[in-house]
């Protein structure tokens, strides 16, 4: 509905798995993001991607690598995660452009659980 | 459907009343602001956005206010629907170029008819 698409949907792995998230934008834009929901927490910004190039990752633990192979598609990768891990992952893009910030169009998210 | 959180503040209203949701927000350098709404089993779906050379926006049947003195931010949503409930957001950012939202927990408005 929004462009922003996100595979899986659902999601429950070991803390030995290893697993990837897909996202996948449709609107031409040139930047990507990660936020982690979790229940009791704001959306909290995770990576950030502007012309393919990591511009931002906000103290994220190692077991969480993000990969941006083109604009239109933004991976996070996932290995020996934690129980606490268990959340929901939004993917968003945006059209940003040098002197204004715009809005950002989220995926459906990917809802995690980790056993 | 998901569940986006379990202790956010509560607006109950009835179908066809005003909805006014406040959100306080912290950076008094923020030049930015969104609202989102989020509905059980989705994402994030931007609403309206006001900057901060502004104090007033209208869109349809949603207005935001902005007043920077006191840094508080407010959606409004006329004759509130059923299709309205949901989670609000709102965000701010300071960022020119790519965007780092700051989002707010939220607000939960339940609309019963």
């Amino acid at each position: 509905e929004t462009g922003v698409t996100q595979t899986p949907r659902h999601l429950v792995m070991g803390m030995t798995n290893k697993k990837s998230l897909k996202c996948e934008q449709h609107l031409g834009h040139n930047a990507m993001y990660w936020y982690k929901q979790s229940a009791k927490k704001p959306l909290e910004l995770m990576f950030v991607y502007s012309l393919e190039e990591r511009v931002e990752n906000n103290s994220v633990p190692s077991r969480f690598s993000p990969e941006c192979p083109n604009s239109s598609h933004l991976f996070l990768h996932l290995h020996t995660l934690q129980p606490e891990d268990s959340a929901l992952y939004l993917c968003a893009s945006s059209q940003d452009r040098q002197e204004f910030s715009y809005e950002q169009y989220f995926g459906p998210g990917t809802r995690l659980t980790v056993t | 459907g998901e569940s986006v959180g379990l202790h956010l503040p509560t607006l109950s209203v009835q179908e066809g009343d005003n909805s006014i949701i406040n959100c306080a927000y912290s950076n008094s350098a923020s030049d930015y602001f969104i609202w989102y709404k989020q509905e059980s089993g989705k994402g994030p779906q931007f609403i309206i956005d006001i900057r901060s050379n502004m104090d007033k926006r209208q869109g349809q049947r949603v207005t935001v206010l902005l007043n920077k003195t006191v840094k508080h931010l407010s959606l409004q949503i006329a004759a509130t629907q059923p299709g309205d409930s949901a989670v609000y957001f709102c965000a701010e950012t300071l960022n020119s170029g790519y965007s780092t939202l700051t989002f707010g927990k939220g607000t939960m408005l339940l609309v019963s008819p």
